[in-house]
């Protein structure tokens, strides 16, 4: 079965501070891909990041992080520096590569304050 | 590209009535995915099609829902008859390849009154 969790229904960051959300998966497939949405209020999926299984460092792009503990099954993102626009549902998905199937968590929302 | 279209963006119908989403995905992607994204059960997804063909359609709530992709460029899910229950935002999107990225639509928004 291929699932995964996201504990966090909220968080609440400082501005220009780093917010880690989680997420941890369950799959028994070596090969697959780990990715991170953002929703903003206005509703649309936008993507951020993403971490294949076999990859040997961390994926970063910009002011995200993804913390990748294969042996854990987590993929917790980090957002450094905080902005007020960083406020937003954030989603954790997976794809194996045995079936291609994307599947997401049920989201973290996160509010930056002033 | 001008990305995943979906249209309608809103549609208000009556209960019992027939509904149909459309979606365009982005040119040259071989794989096409239905979500629906409610606050009770956030996203779920309903079916995916690799190539045109259906792969997984284990995410269909029941039989009123029923999805096509007649070609690469054009994709339908159907409720018929709906419910005030289907009420959600539905999402299509796209990707090339496996382990890449998803590309969303702006979604529709159906409200079954």
């Amino acid at each position: 079965a291929q699932k995964i969790t996201q504990t966090q229904p909220g968080m609440f960051v400082q501005e220009k501070e780093a917010v880690t959300l989680d997420c941890t998966y369950d799959t028994s497939d070596p090969s697959y891909g780990l990715f991170w949405y953002k929703q903003p209020s206005s509703g649309e999926m936008i993507f951020l990041i993403y971490q294949g299984s076999y990859d040997q460092q961390n994926a970063t792009e910009g002011r995200y992080s993804l913390n990748f503990q294969k042996a854990r099954k987590s993929a917790n993102l980090v957002i450094s520096a905080s902005q007020l626009g960083d406020s937003a549902m954030y989603f954790c998905a997976m794809s194996k590569d045995s079936s291609y199937k994307l599947i997401f968590g049920s989201g973290t929302r996160l509010l930056v304050r002033p | 590209d001008a990305g995943v279209i979906q249209s309608p963006r809103h549609e208000v119908t009556e209960m019992g009535q027939e509904v149909t989403l459309r979606c365009k995905p982005i040119s040259g992607h071989d794989y096409l995915f239905w979500y629906r994204q409610t606050m009770m059960r956030g996203l779920e997804l309903l079916i995916y099609f690799n190539n045109n063909v259906p792969i997984d359609d284990s995410g269909m709530p029941e039989d009123r829902f029923s999805a096509k992709m007649p070609n690469a460029s054009f994709s339908t899910l159907k409720i018929q008859p709906s419910e005030p229950r289907d009420s959600a935002v539905y999402f299509c999107a796209s990707r090339l390849g496996t382990n890449t990225e998803a590309f969303f639509g702006q979604g529709t928004r159906l409200t079954v009154v």
